[in-house]
């Protein structure tokens, strides 16, 4: 535990507006994740970081922005664009690459719509 | 395409017995093979990966190439092994992510 935290552990939203998930990892990992966990379909990549002010999208990256200004934090925005927001979201970090990388992963934040 | 399928999503044994959670990858390369797995009111975690050949809790997990197949397997089931399982694969480049399946939920019956 600790390492990888991650605020709140509940969020609202009311329609269209924009809210922002934090993680914040001490571990001195240059990558970091956000995954978005549905029922049914475990794991879907949202965002990725590798690196300092550097990101890609993942396989869902529709209605959602986030920014890496810090080595220490990775916050997404939920924008009012994303119409099927309510989920639970995983941040993550990782050290090394390849065959060598290990995920670790914060406590999540449910988001749900009101 | 690189994808990978946990084709249960719910496996329930009883205690005791032999347990086998399975996963089938597609992937061109050479892919490194993990099963990260989530109990109740914890965080998704680690439990093993293919390269280091290791027993975690009892459970192991061998890479067929020939079967595209990363199976877990454990052969007797304990109730504290109740959770969530995800299969994951990581692409072997400079830029790799790891790529989850959709999870299978184990449990364990008394």
């Amino acid at each position: 535990d600790g390492g990888i935290t991650q605020s709140p552990k509940y969020l609202f939203r009311k329609e269209g507006q924009n809210v922002t998930l934090s993680c914040e990892q001490n571990l001195n990992h240059d990558a970091m994740y956000w995954y978005r966990q549905d029922p049914g379909q475990g794991l879907r990549l949202i965002y990725y970081s590798q690196i300092v002010n550097d990101f890609q999208k993942g396989d869902i990256a529709e209605g959602y922005s986030v920014s890496r200004e810090k080595k220490e934090s990775f916050p997404l925005t939920v924008t009012s664009a994303q119409k099927n927001p309510t989920a639970f979201y995983l941040c993550a970090s990782s050290i090394g690459s390849g065959i060598r990388e290990t995920q670790y992963f914060g406590p999540g934040t449910r988001l749900l719509v009101l | 395409a690189q994808r990978v399928t946990q084709p249960e999503k719910l496996l329930s044994v009883f205690k005791g017995a032999p347990v086998e959670l399975k996963c089938n990858y597609s992937y061109s390369g050479s892919p490194e093979l993990f099963w990260y797995v989530q109990y109740s009111r914890q965080r998704l975690q680690l439990l093993l990966r293919h390269i280091s050949r290791e027993s975690i809790k009892g459970f192991t997990a061998d890479l067929n190439k020939g079967e595209t197949s990363f199976h877990l397997k454990k052969p007797f089931a304990q109730e504290e092994d109740s959770a969530m399982y995800y299969c994951a694969l990581s692409r072997y480049s400079s830029a790799s992510k790891i790529i989850f399946g959709s999870g299978t939920r184990l449990s364990i019956r008394p």
